[in-house]
């Protein structure tokens, strides 16, 4: 059974760092690409970024909301996704969830339970 | 505001059938994949229909999608209450190196 396990949210300050992991069992995580997404309270669904398989270089892009504060990577020998947030602002205050994709960042398969982020003074 | 257009509302009865519209107004969305997702809150999205009419394993064939020009449709038949959640649709943005989501329509089965 895919399962996608997600941990290390919780409430920073303005300007704060977090690290988000999703971990996976249950499929041949190297083999699949790695999303992540958010949902601000009130808002729609928000892509946040992905990485590729190692096949595929294994690089990651972001949207523009949070290129160069945030960074995908991924531990294959310990199935693991990780969400790195830097100079977290409150606007990043979201419900962020992991995803394993089998496309190029849009086509989310099978999703983590979610994990809450708050970032507030 | 989204790249991708959707009515923000859409509702239908119980057993009736409902079409989603997500549309763009230039042709970028002919010339990628399109992918719908179910979000009920409080839990994870769910994807409905992958490569423009593709339905994952487990998702029932109510549940259908095509593209046609600039736009792209979600259609959902035999409507039930456990279907009233936001629909979103989504495609990858080559240009942006980024994935595009439609704003989100909202159904409700009257």
């Amino acid at each position: 059974e895919v399962q996608l396990v997600q941990s290390g949210g919780g409430l920073v300050q303005p300007g704060q760092s977090l690290r988000l992991s999703c971990a996976a069992s249950g499929f041949s995580f190297g083999d699949y690409a790695m999303s992540w997404f958010r949902q601000a309270p009130g808002k729609g669904l928000e892509w946040v970024g992905f990485i590729r398989r190692k096949t595929y270089g294994g690089t990651a892009e972001y949207a523009a909301s949070v290129k160069g504060r945030f960074t995908i990577s991924r531990d294959d020998s310990k199935s693991v996704a990780y969400l790195q947030m830097s100079s977290l602002k409150t606007e990043d205050t979201a419900m962020y969830y992991c995803a394993r994709d089998i496309a190029a960042g849009s086509t989310g398969d099978y999703w983590g339970q979610g994990t809450l982020v708050t970032v507030s003074s | 505001q989204s790249v991708l257009t959707q009515p923000p509302s859409v509702s239908a009865a119980p057993g009736q059938k409902v079409t989603i519209s997500c549309s763009e107004s230039n042709s970028n969305i002919g010339n990628n994949y399109v992918s719908w997702y179910q979000h009920l809150p409080g839990t994870a999205p769910k994807l409905l229909i992958y490569d423009n009419n593709k339905r994952p394993s487990g998702i029932p064939d109510r549940f259908s999608g095509s593209k046609s020009g600039t736009s792209a449709t979600l259609g959902i038949t035999g409507l039930q209450t456990g279907d009233e959640a936001d629909y979103y649709c989504v495609r990858w943005d080559g240009s942006l190196s980024a994935v595009v989501f439609g704003g989100g329509t909202k159904l409700t089965v009257l």
